[in-house]
């Protein structure tokens, strides 16, 4: 099993520009989760996805959308990145309430 | 509203010895809490769990101490290892039904050869 993928592992934007982060995972979880990890600091979650057909925000949504397009996939999308986007993005999943499974991260750098 | 976070940003030890990291949480009824370790350039792993209706649970070389009374929470690492170096980080599960975690900041451990 593979766990959690994420692609890409780095990108780089320059400010308006727009692109979608894949996270996919293999453990049949039915919860998904996008977070985000700024330098020296703890995750932050942007949306969630307690099962396939749903999504809901999380502490920090905006700016973000999300597309939970089959129980393995859940992507994010930046519509018109920011500087303040630049962080590393997480992507998780979960069967339980406890034990989320965390990708390897996206490095995301908003010029 | 919900918060956690930690006392100490950064914790050095001799290789050897023993750890212990330590996090404070500001809400009462949360009911599940989690010890998180995260490499350079890697995601977060799980290490441990306790429920709130446990005051310690041990695992191996781990050990997770609740205090609900002063709402604190410690992870103990027995004998530290260099492969111990990392981020950790407590997080306490949210008080909806979404499972959502909420992160504290983190503590770097650092083990001394």
């Amino acid at each position: 099993n593979a766990g959690v993928t994420q692609t890409p592992k780095f990108q780089v934007l320059k400010t308006g520009q727009s692109m979608t982060l894949q996270c996919a995972q293999d453990m049949n979880h039915n919860s998904m989760y996008w977070y985000r990890q700024d330098p020296g600091m703890g995750l932050r979650l942007i949306y969630y996805s307690a099962s396939e057909g749903t999504t809901d925000k999380g502490e920090v949504p905006n700016g973000y959308n999300v597309s939970r397009l089959n129980k393995r996939e859940f992507s994010l999308r930046l519509e018109s990145a920011a500087p303040s986007q630049t962080s590393v993005y997480f992507c998780a999943s979960s069967e339980l309430a406890a034990e989320q499974y965390f990708g390897p991260g996206t490095r995301l750098t908003v010029t | 509203g919900e918060s956690v976070g930690l006392h100490l940003p950064t914790l050095s030890v001799q290789e050897g010895d023993n750890s212990i990291i330590n996090c404070a949480y500001s809400n009462s009824a949360s009911d599940y809490f989690i010890w998180y370790k995260q490499e350079s350039g890697k995601g977060p792993q799980f290490i441990i769990d306790i429920r709130s209706n446990m005051d310690k649970r041990q695992g191996q070389r781990v050990t997770v101490l609740l205090n609900k009374t002063v709402k604190h929470l410690s992870l103990q690492i027995a004998a530290t290892q260099p492969g111990d170096s990392a981020v950790y980080f407590c997080a306490e599960i949210g008080m909806d039904s979404s499972y959502k975690l909420i992160f504290g900041s983190g503590t770097r451990l650092l083990v001394r050869p």
